[in-house]
């Protein structure tokens, strides 16, 4: 079955620092991964996703890299700022069901001024 | 401009009781899914259906049935509510069956409390 892990379950930054989140996953047959934010209280949010024929895509102060020899995936966030302070979670699908998005643990990520 | 609707925010209640919870999407996807988040912020899903038919369902007691009267609605009834069922409880859609996979929209989450 899949399972979805992240490294490091915390991580400070100061402001203005750039973010790096780390993510590992166990089923070769996920092509397609997504990573989300959460702010306390709220949903899951969507920040970026990657399909497994690319290795890095950019959004907004965003981007999303690939390995799929290590079954590896980062999300890397650019000038950090204290309103990105929240818990991320990647996630994969693929296989027969893409509709199954199988959650890693999520990083807390805390951003100082 | 709620894209996905859950009511109630919170909800406490009683061992044994029975609850309903309830989703709606105004977006015009096809799929709905359930998802459990527990204390740890563990996030596994529970059901899908699309076009109103069950097309995800993990092994969730038979206790939970999900009830999807229209493809906008998925509610989600708990019988016999237990201590364990505690947890904070997730709708969400997406524009398809995830056939080709795709961003699945959360609603703003239910946090259920049996005490």
């Amino acid at each position: 079955g899949e399972s979805v892990g992240l490294h490091l379950p915390t991580l400070s930054v100061q402001e203005g620092d750039n973010s790096i989140i780390n993510c590992a996953y166990s089923n070769s047959a996920s092509d397609y991964f997504i990573w989300y934010k959460q702010e306390s209280g709220k949903g899951p949010q969507f920040i970026i996703d990657i399909r497994s024929n690319m290795d890095k895509r950019q959004g907004q102060r965003v981007t999303v890299l690939l390995n799929k020899t290590v079954k590896h995936l980062s999300l890397q966030i650019a000038a950090t700022q204290p309103g990105d302070s929240a818990v991320y979670f990647c996630a994969a699908a693929g296989g027969t069901s893409y509709g199954k998005l199988t959650f890693g643990q999520g990083t807390i990520l805390t951003v100082h001024p | 401009d709620t894209a996905v609707s859950q009511t109630p925010k919170y909800l406490v209640t009683q061992m044994g009781n029975d609850k309903s919870i309830k989703c709606e999407q105004n977006l015009g996807h096809d799929t709905m899914y359930w998802y459990k988040q527990d204390s740890k912020k563990f996030l596994k899903i529970m059901f899908s259906y699309n076009n109103k038919e069950l097309i995800i369902n993990e092994t969730v007691p038979n206790r939970f049935s999900p009830k999807s009267p229209d493809k906008a609605h998925l509610n989600l009834h708990i019988n016999s509510l237990e201590l364990g069922d505690s947890a904070v409880y997730f709708c969400a859609s997406s524009p398809d069956s995830g056939a080709k996979g795709s961003e699945q929209y959360f609603g703003p989450g239910t946090r259920l409390t049996v005490t």
